[in-house]
C-alpha cells in the first residue's frame, strides 16, 4: 500500500552541527508534506510543511527540500540546539483522498551539547 | 475550545472489555483524524472525518474499531472485546480543512493534536 518511508530512525549530532532527515513517498500525486516535532510525552507540533508546487521551504534554522521527481523531500536542521532534541516524522498526503496524512515511522534526534 | 481536547487522558482496562475514547477538536475545524501511536513507534493512521462522514476506513485495524462523529464536533473511537495489542496512545487532530486538499488559506491544512488517551489493556 501507500507509504512513507525516513531515514536515519536515529540521528545523533554535535551542538552547532547540522542534521538531515530524508522521506521518500510512493503517491506520486501526493501534494502536501509536513514536519512535526514531537518532544518526550508531548503531542507532535508542526514545524515546518511544503507543498507540492514549491522545491524548497525555511524558517530560521529549518529548511525543507522536495523532489517530486525523484519522490524525496527533506529536512534540514542548521546550527543545532539540544533543544532541538526530539521525535521528527515526516508526513505526505495521498491521492484520491485528501484527508488521508500518512506519517513516516520517526526520526530520534539527539544534540549534544 | 483552544485546542484538542481528549479524554480519558489515562485508561486501563481488562481484556475484552470495550471502550470508549472521546475528542473534541478545535472550534470551527471540519476535518477530524485518529492516529495510533505504540510505545516508541510511529504515527499509524486510523481514520479521518469530513464533517461527519469517513471517506476511508481502510486504517482501522480490525472491526472492532469504530469511530464516528456527530455535528460535525465531537467523536468517539470504540474499540470492542480490546486486546493487549490494543495498548497504545490514541491520538485525535484536528484541522480547517483536509490536510491534502488546495486551500487558499494559510495553515488550513495543519493539523493540531490534542494530547492522546493512554489505553492500556491488561
Amino acid at each position: 500500500g501507500e507509504n512513507v518511508e525516513q531515514h536515519p530512525s536515529t540521528l545523533s549530532v554535535q551542538e552547532g552541527d547540522s542534521a538531515v532527515i530524508k522521506c521518500t513517498y510512493s503517491d506520486s500525486a501526493s501534494n502536501y508534506f509536513p514536519w512535526y516535532k514531537q518532544e518526550l510525552g508531548k503531542r507532535p507540533q508542526l514545524i515546518i510543511d511544503i507543498r507540492s508546487n514549491v522545491g524548497e521551504k525555511k524558517d530560521q534554522r529549518i529548511a525543507v527540500t522536495l523532489n517530486k521527481t525523484a519522490k524525496h523531500f527533506s529536512l534540514h536542521i542548521t546550527e543545532t540546539q539540544p533543544e532541538d532534541s526530539a521525535v521528527y516524522f515526516c508526513a505526505a498526503s495521498l491521492r484520491g483522498s485528501q484527508g488521508n496524512l500518512i506519517f513516516g515511522k520517526g526520526t530520534k534526534l539527539s544534540v549534544k551539547p | 475550545g483552544a485546542g484538542v481536547s481528549q479524554s480519558p487522558s489515562n485508561k486501563v482496562t481488562e481484556k475484552g472489555k470495550d471502550v470508549e475514547l472521546r475528542c473534541d477538536p478545535i472550534s470551527g475545524h471540519t476535518a477530524l483524524y485518529w492516529y495510533r501511536q505504540s510505545l516508541g513507534q510511529g504515527l499509524e493512521f486510523l481514520i479521518y472525518f469530513q464533517g461527519n462522514s469517513a471517506p476511508d476506513k481502510s486504517g482501522l485495524p480490525s472491526d472492532r474499531f469504530s469511530a464516528e462523529r456527530t455535528g460535525g464536533s465531537v467523536s468517539t473511537l470504540t474499540i470492542q472485546r480490546t486486546q493487549q495489542e490494543d495498548s497504545a496512545v490514541y491520538l485525535c487532530a484536528s484541522s480547517q480543512g483536509l490536510a491534502g486538499a488546495l486551500l487558499l488559506s494559510s495553515g488550513a491544512n495543519v493539523l493540531t493534536f490534542g494530547a492522546g488517551s493512554r489505553l492500556t489493556v491488561l
